[in-house]
C-alpha cells in the first residue's frame, strides 16, 4: 500500500526565517508529485508539480520553491519567510502523466509565521 | 479571477437527508471537474470524477455534469454526521492534468 508521510507535522517561525518541509511517498514508483498551499479554512492553491526526479514546475509564485532531489521526495522551502506564508501546506500524489487518477494527500503541514 | 465558483458557502442538513453542493467553472476549457472532501485537520480526499455530460453514481454520492453551462453538482442521500467535512469542486483543462484549481468549499454540518 501506498503511505505518504509529511514533515514536520507543525512549524512556528519568525518571519524573514528560512523554511524546509517534506514530503516522502512509499510504495510507489515514479508518481507526478504536488504541492498545494491552503490558507485556514480556504481553498487549495496549487504552487509546483513535479513529474520525474529534478524537475520542478512552478504553478504560481509565492517567493516558494521547490525542489525534488529523489524519486519518492518532495522538499518546500524558502529562505525568507513572509506573514503570507501562513498556513496549511499539503503534498500530494497521482500515478503518472496519462492518467486521469486521483490526488492522494498527506495530512499536511501547519504553518504559522510570527 | 478565479477559474472555479462554489455554492453555497455552507450548509446544514439533518442527518439522512440530502446534501447538494453546486460548482460552475468559468473558463470554457475546464470541463473536467473533481469532487474532494477534506475533514478537519486532514488533507483532502477525492470521492469522485465527472468527465462525461449527466450523472454518475457512486454509492450515496451523485454527480452531475452540464459541460453546456459548464455546472456541476454533487449530492449526498442519507447523509449522515461523518459527512461533515468542507468539500470542494476541482476542476482541469485535461483529463490527465498537472494543474488543478479548486474551488473555495462548502462546509457540511450533518445534524444528529
Amino acid at each position: 500500500a501506498q503511505t505518504i508521510h509529511q514533515w514536520p507535522v507543525a512549524e512556528i517561525k519568525a518571519v524573514g526565517s528560512p523554511l524546509s518541509l517534506g514530503c516522502t511517498i512509499k510504495g510507489k514508483s515514479s508518481p507526478n508529485l504536488y504541492w498545494y498551499w491552503q490558507a485556514t479554512g480556504g481553498t487549495l492553491q496549487q504552487l509546483f508539480y513535479s513529474i520525474t526526479v529534478g524537475q520542478v514546475e512552478s504553478v504560481v509564485q509565492l517567493n516558494l520553491s521547490a525542489s525534488r532531489p529523489k524519486d519518492d521526495q518532495f522538499i518546500l522551502s524558502t529562505e525568507k519567510l513572509l506573514l503570507s506564508h501562513s498556513g496549511f501546506y499539503l503534498c500530494a500524489w497521482s500515478l503518472e502523466q496519462g492518467s486521469n487518477e486521483r490526488l492522494f494527500f498527506g495530512h499536511g503541514t501547519k504553518l504559522s509565521v510570527l | 479571477q478565479q477559474k472555479v465558483q462554489q455554492s453555497p458557502e455552507s450548509l446544514s442538513v439533518p442527518e439522512g437527508g440530502m446534501a447538494s453542493f453546486n460548482c460552475t467553472s468559468s473558463d470554457r476549457n475546464f470541463q473536467y471537474f473533481w469532487w474532494y472532501r477534506q475533514h478537519s485537520g486532514e488533507g483532502p480526499k477525492a470521492l469522485m470524477s465527472i468527465f462525461s455530460d449527466g450523472d454518475k453514481k457512486e454509492g450515496r454520492f451523485t454527480a452531475h455534469l452540464n459541460k453546456a453551462s459548464l455546472h456541476v453538482s454533487l449530492h449526498i442521500r442519507d447523509s449522515q454526521p461523518s459527512d461533515s467535512a468542507l468539500y470542494f469542486c476541482a476542476a482541469s483543462d485535461l483529463p490527465n492534468y498537472n494543474v488543478l484549481y479548486f474551488g473555495s468549499g462548502t462546509k457540511l454540518t450533518v445534524e444528529p
